[in-house]
């Protein structure tokens, strides 16, 4: 099993739809977790932090569910801006440098008009 | 601004001969890392350091060297020694505690030919 799975997709969705992403990790002890979005062959940047209560920014809303390892990402609205890849990352310790993050192959969405 | 700076951001090579990719960042962080990206499949970690004058392996170090002389730079190698060194490079930089966010540069595309 890898140690981060997502669904490749690609998520074909008319603009406005909502549409959500999940990831599912194997290590239960992961202590953080993060969704990053990436334009093609462009650099990855952070989009939001995953907490235990859940946490939302905008349109986006992102979830965390400890018992059955997997975050989720909910995107309302969509935009065709919104046209990436979305990565789920897992730190599987606490802070600190050493600490080697973990990343899915990432969720392709694709908006269309 | 402050930020990450890779270059080149393409790069051809023929078979046999070592390339350097630069990575500078102006972001006064501790922690560097080398990450390749490869169609299909997550970011892997190829070095990653600390501190000035220290680096470890990550998860594919094989092929590749580093170095850390001063806080701002961290250098990759890719020698001959690296059996598919086409790839996507991306380097990126983060405190040594905090969040875990990483930030990464443009990225290097080098293609073997």
């Amino acid at each position: 099993r890898k140690e981060v799975e997502q669904d490749p997709g690609p998520f074909n969705v008319p603009e406005g739809a909502t549409v959500a992403f999940n990831c599912t990790y194997s290590n239960s002890a992961s202590q953080s977790f993060f969704w990053y979005r990436q334009d093609c062959r462009k650099e990855p940047k952070l989009l939001m932090s995953v907490y235990s209560s859940g946490n939302e920014d905008g349109r986006f809303t992102a979830q965390l569910n400890r018992a059955s390892q997997y975050i989720s990402l909910l995107i309302r609205d969509s935009k065709l801006s919104d046209s990436a890849t979305y990565l789920c990352v897992v730190n599987p310790r606490g802070g600190g440098a050493t600490n080697k993050l973990i990343f899915g192959t990432g969720t392709l969405l694709a908006v269309q008009p | 601004d402050g930020g990450i700076t890779q270059s080149p951001k393409y790069l051809f090579r023929k078979e046999g001969q070592n390339v350097t990719l630069s990575c500078e960042q102006n972001l006064n962080h501790d922690a560097m890392y080398w990450y390749r990206q490869d169609p299909g499949q997550g970011l892997r970690l190829i070095y990653y350091s600390q501190i000035v004058n220290d680096f470890q392996k990550g998860d594919i170090a094989e092929g590749y060297s580093v170095s850390r002389e001063k806080k701002e730079s961290f250098p990759l190698t890719v020698t001959s020694a690296q059996k598919n060194p086409t790839a996507f490079y991306l380097c990126a930089s983060r405190m040594d505690r905090g969040t875990g966010e990483l930030f990464f540069g443009e990225g290097s595309r080098l293609t073997v030919l």
